[in-house]
């Protein structure tokens, strides 16, 4: 167990809709990643905040966006949904701010399936 | 252009066996080198990271090896374990003022008794 908690664990959809998915970094960590990962693809950074900062972006959608909020924990808002957009999301934690030399805690991921 | 390359994609091999996967990199300027092991379905755990000076970081029964000069570092697993059965999946950072970090495509690997 990471200590990072992700929720809902499954999620199904239909295209068109919005979904949000939440995660909870472990006790003391300040940034926060999102993923994705596709079916047999690598995972995909998406973005990080750091203490409520948005910190850097990665190959994330206009459709997405998220949120760090004042205790710590995450938001990933998925809309317009698109069958392609199907995918597991992981979130991530880690203490400091450099995703170059922390180490990151990932947790369970989210299965997001757009029918 | 940065890029991280994995091989095999997929390897099939028996308990008790050892193997080895590699990863080839072309990123510039380098600044440390993970490894991640992915169970199906769950997030990645790190199992080892190696800057420019080391060449070679265990974990138990994986042990990293690095050659910063061709570019290139292995994950050897010894006595596989069914429980090794996962996607490795090796990770490369830059070292520069801005974060940047690379994944692979992983490697699937199978441990059949």
């Amino acid at each position: 167990d990471s200590g990072v908690t992700q929720t809902p664990k499954h999620l199904i959809t239909a295209t068109g809709q919005r979904v949000t998915l939440r995660c909870s970094p472990r006790s003391g960590d300040l940034s926060v990643y999102w993923y994705q990962q596709s079916l047999d693809q690598g995972l995909q950074f998406l973005i990080q905040y750091y203490n409520g900062e948005e910190r850097a972006k990665g190959n994330i959608l206009e459709r997405f966006s998220a949120q760090q909020f004042p205790d710590l924990h995450s938001e990933l808002n998925l809309s317009s949904l698109e069958l392609g957009d199907s995918a597991l999301y992981f979130c991530a934690s880690s203490v400091g701010i450099r995703v170059s030399t922390d180490t990151q805690y990932f947790g369970p991921g989210t299965r997001l399936t757009v029918l | 252009k940065n890029q991280v390359e994995q091989s095999p994609q997929s390897l099939i091999i028996l308990e008790g066996k050892n193997c080895t996967l590699q990863c080839n990199y072309t990123v510039s300027p380098f600044s440390n080198l993970r490894w991640y092991k992915q169970d199906t379905g769950r997030g990645p755990v790190s199992l080892t990271i190696m800057t420019f000076s080391e060449n070679t970081k265990s974990n138990g029964r994986y042990t990293a090896t690095l050659d910063a000069d061709t570019k290139q570092s292995s994950l050897h697993i010894t006595a596989s374990q069914l429980s090794d059965s996962a996607s490795y999946i090796c990770v490369v950072s830059l070292k520069t003022s801005y974060d940047k970090v690379i994944f692979g495509p992983g490697t699937s690997l199978s441990v059949i008794p």
